[in-house]
């Protein structure tokens, strides 16, 4: 079956260094999610990247989609204390509509965690 | 997005009991699914709850261990069964496709399960 990998496992940054996280798919995905889990708390959706080499930005955010469809970044410049927790990918295991949205099942990343140390 | 309230918010069980944890959403949507989390893991996805029909599990989840039932397009139900210490986890459903839009995945906040 499909499988997301995603790296690093872990990432300890100093406040204001900037951070990045990997993912990897073993099929083509027609999106990539990616959502953000604080700790002691449930995931949430950030983003949802649909086309081939697409870039997303969400303030200090930037989100890529690479051209092969299959892996996928996100990175965050400057971090802040507020950005701790852990950071997951998910493909759709199966289609998605035109719109690129699918409904069904997703895969989801092992996830990054992310200290950021003040 | 959905608002999703999931009880309980945490257990602790003894083994060999089972356990019902409910997903109730504030509006329609078109799918449900729970999932198993260990702490500090990824998200494990044991089956998608169907409307009126049995859940689809995945590999290695059983309904006799997992029962799942979605009586409507806003409810649904995990039992876990028959409770080892294996079986504590932390526990969510997650929907999408409120209304038919799509706002992405929406996780409940999660039951957090301790079996003794």
């Amino acid at each position: 079956g499909q499988q997301v990998m995603q790296i690093p496992q872990y990432q300890h940054v100093q406040e204001g260094e900037d951070f990045t996280t990997y993912c990897n798919s073993s099929t083509t995905l027609s999106n990539i999610q990616w959502y953000k889990q604080r700790p002691g708390g449930h995931p949430v959706f950030l983003i949802q990247l649909v086309k081939s080499g697409e870039v997303k930005k969400q303030k200090r955010l930037t989100f890529q989609f690479g051209e092969a469809k299959k892996n996928s970044s996100l990175h965050i410049t400057a971090t802040q204390t507020t950005d701790v927790g852990t950071y997951f990918c998910a493909g759709p295991d199966g289609s998605s509509n035109a719109g690129g949205t699918s409904y069904g099942k997703l895969t989801f990343g092992q996830g990054t965690i992310l200290t950021v140390h003040p | 997005s959905a608002v999703i309230s999931q009880k309980p918010s945490r257990d602790i069980c003894q083994r060999g009991t089972s356990l019902t944890i409910q997903c109730q959403v504030d509006s329609q949507v078109t799918m449900m699914f729970w999932y198993r989390q260990q702490p500090g893991q990824s998200l494990t996805l044991i089956a998608t709850a169907n409307q009126g029909s049995e859940a689809t599990y995945e590999s290695g989840f059983v309904i006799d261990k997992f029962p799942i039932s979605r009586p409507n397009l806003t409810f649904s139900t995990l039992t876990v069964s028959n409770m080892s210490p294996e079986d504590s986890s932390i526990y969510l459903c997650s929907v999408v496709g409120q209304r038919g839009l799509w706002y992405g995945y929406t996780f409940g906040s999660g039951t957090r399960l301790t079996v003794v």
